[in-house]
């Protein structure tokens, strides 16, 4: 197992265009995690899943955003309508269950909104 | 309210010296990360604490539960540590993580 694998590395979109992000996380971590960074700060949730469940979402997360982890393994982050705003790094993360496990990020993949 | 708090936010050392970064965070948690971030890259996890204290290499990391404070130490820096040290919580009361604004290392030769 290589870790937690995102895809594509880095997007460049026009405006009112759909992304979708992938995330493949380490294979028996049950518990999957979203995140979105922009410049200069530390990462916001975004939302988690427990297998196929998705069981908590932020408030960040409009409308134009869907997640989803249809067999419990690998998830799909999709952007509609694409803004400025929307520009950021998009961080995944794996881990077992709550307590003193540890989580494993993804390098991310690169948003660019033009 | 569950906030996570950094110092300093920047730094800039010679190599060789000794750094220290401090998190701060307002209630109980279950785990602790520290994390590295290069310019343009991902996420790496340096450590997870619970408790007490770990070591990799130049790197320690350090958790105090009763003052929630934990600290980042790193011996003889070297211009490759140069990156974003990030520590991230998860409290007792969520499943998310909670991720502090990081502090921004650069070490000159």
């Amino acid at each position: 197992d290589t870790g937690v694998s995102q895809n594509p590395r880095h997007k460049i979109t026009k405006r009112g265009q759909n992304v979708t992000f992938r995330c493949d996380p380490i294979s028996e971590h049950n518990r999957l995690y979203w995140y979105r960074q922009t410049l200069g700060q530390g990462p916001e949730f975004l939302t988690y899943f427990q297998n196929e469940a998705q069981l908590e979402k932020s408030r960040l997360l409009s409308d134009r955003f869907s997640a989803e982890r249809p067999k419990g393994s690998f998830s799909t982050l999709e952007i509609q309508r694409t803004e400025q705003g929307d520009s950021a790094m998009y961080l995944c993360a794996s881990s077992l269950a709550l307590g003193e496990t540890e989580a494993f990020f993804g390098q991310g993949t690169r948003l660019t909104v033009v | 309210k569950n906030e996570v708090e950094q110092s300093p936010q920047n730094l800039t050392a010679q190599e060789g010296e000794f750094i220290t970064i401090n998190c701060s965070y307002s209630v109980g948690i279950s785990a602790l990360h520290w994390l590295q971030q290069h310019p343009g890259g991902g996420i790496v996890s340096l450590f997870m604490l619970s408790s007490g204290k770990k070591k990799h290499g130049r790197l320690i990391a350090t958790i105090n539960i009763q003052e929630k404070h934990s600290s980042l130490h790193i011996t003889a820096s070297h211009p490759r540590d140069s990156a974003v040290y990030i520590c991230a919580v998860r409290f007792h009361s969520g499943n998310q993580f909670y991720f502090g604004t990081g502090t921004s290392l650069t070490v000159i030769p």
